[in-house]
């Protein structure tokens, strides 16, 4: 069965430094992507960044990138220079490529991240 | 970029009672799902649908819960009698070419 760990409730972080926020997934499938949301106090799922399994290098959006290592089977989200609007709370997901279709997203518990000014 | 609208945005209701939340998926996204989040809790599969059938459920997905796309472009999701502990967000999803994976805002339902 697949898996989305995210083993930090809550994350603080100063104002313009960089926060990592951990993830890893378990799955036996040998095709898969994995995803960032951001979910702010209003509620709605922003999509941050996405990581195929074959992806040969890190993604990267901006002031986000993605720490894949697949053999440790971790997806880490890296946020840098943190800003206040980053204050919210943060899932992680992966889905299967290997039964076909576009299979449904399965999420972790979330990390809540405040930055501090 | 186009957008997934739910309607409405927040709903109340008795137990008891029938509800229909809708969305307006993005045109030529054939892949729908349905998810729900308890608040504070983590975001929850409920059924995807798929040429107009559903293709995978959660065991959330009830006797209580169905889908359709009543017109060939909105999407419903109906929960027959409401109990207390379906208050949730619930998210609409829609996955094609060339926007990935797209959610709606969400309609907030409160069972009371």
């Amino acid at each position: 069965a697949q898996k989305i760990t995210q083993t930090q409730p809550g994350m603080f972080v100063q104002e313009k430094e960089a926060v990592t926020l951990d993830c890893t997934y378990d799955t036996s499938d040998p095709s898969y992507g994995l995803f960032w949301y951001k979910q702010p106090s209003s509620g709605e799922m922003i999509f941050l960044i996405y990581q195929g399994s074959y992806d040969q290098q890190n993604a990267t959006e901006g002031r986000y990138s993605l720490n894949f290592q697949k053999a440790r089977k971790s997806a880490n989200l890296v946020i840098s220079a943190s800003q206040l609007g980053d204050s919210a709370m943060y899932f992680c997901a992966m889905r299967s490529l290997f039964s076909g279709g576009y299979n449904k997203l399965i999420f972790g518990a979330g990390t809540r991240l405040a930055v501090h000014p | 970029e186009p957008e997934v609208t739910q309607t409405p945005s927040h709903q109340v209701t008795q137990m008891g009672q029938e509800v229909i939340l809708r969305c307006v998926p993005i045109s030529n996204h054939l892949y729908f799902y349905w998810y729900r989040q308890i608040l504070g809790q983590k975001v929850e599969f409920l059924v995807s649908f798929y040429n107009n059938e559903i293709s995978e459920k959660s065991e959330i997905f009830d006797d209580q819960f169905s889908v359709e796309r009543p017109d060939g472009s909105n999407f419903t999701l109906k929960i027959r009698s409401t109990k207390l502990e379906d208050s949730a967000m619930y998210f609409c999803a829609n996955y094609g070419t060339p926007y990935g994976y797209t959610f709606g805002s969400g309609t907030r339902l409160t069972v009371v």
